[in-house]
């Protein structure tokens, strides 16, 4: 298996414009997880999904984010406006069962906002 | 409010010697707690983890420590090897809608020079 894919690697935007990321999770995982890395937070996570369905998005900062996942095998994140402050590496995650340590992560896209 | 927290932001070892991360929580709630590494441009992994019934658990070069009275946990390599060199991030496991939801530190950078 390729594990987490994750899109774009890099994303460099202006503020206001809106930004998608994208996550392949390792096919017959049943959750999702998105995440978000800074140097003062360290990873936080924005909400999660199980089998397609969104359970936590209390870690989601304000309306500007929003995360969707069609089918199990594709999932976005998007921000819309994006501002400066959302300048950070976003992780997805899979898991295959409600276990605490097996989650696979992707490499993560690293978002920079102009 | 962090509830998962590093407070050393990074940490330089003499390849050979014994490294000691150290993670502070403030729920008491937590009832697992886990250590991921994570290299440059890619994905947190997996390490060792350890239950709160436990006080200590062993996986080969790596120790995690669990003083509960002192919400305390730390993260032992011996010996330290430069291929050891990464991000340590401290992570602690809530129930959270039926699945365990991992509270992350902001992770302390581990140097590890010949």
């Amino acid at each position: 298996d390729a594990g987490v894919i994750q899109s774009p690697r890099h994303e460099v935007t202006e503020m206001g414009q809106e930004v998608t990321l994208r996550c392949k999770p390792i096919s017959g995982h049943d959750y999702l997880f998105w995440y978000r890395q800074t140097m003062m937070r360290g990873l936080e996570l924005l909400i999660y999904f199980n089998n397609n369905v969104p359970i936590d998005d209390s870690g989601m900062p304000e309306d500007r984010f929003s995360a969707k996942m069609p089918n199990a095998s594709f999932s976005t994140l998007k921000i819309q406006p994006s501002e400066p402050r959302d300048s950070a590496v976003y992780f997805c995650a899979s898991s295959l069962s409600p276990s605490r340590e097996t989650q696979y992560f992707g490499p993560g896209t690293r978002l920079l906002v102009l | 409010d962090q509830q998962v927290k590093q407070n050393s932001p990074s940490l330089s070892v003499q390849e050979g010697r014994i490294s000691i991360l150290n993670c502070d929580y403030t729920n008491s709630m937590f009832d697992y707690f886990l250590w991921y590494k994570k290299y440059p441009a890619e994905g947190p992994t997996f390490l060792i983890s350890i239950s709160s019934i436990k006080d200590k658990n062993e996986d080969g070069r790596f120790t995690v420590f669990l003083n509960k009275s002192a919400k305390h946990l730390s993260l032992h390599i011996v010996p330290s090897q430069p291929g050891d060199s990464a991000v340590y991030f401290c992570a602690a496991a809530v129930l959270s809608g039926g699945y365990n939801k991992l509270i992350f530190g902001a992770g302390t950078r581990l140097a590890v020079h010949p």
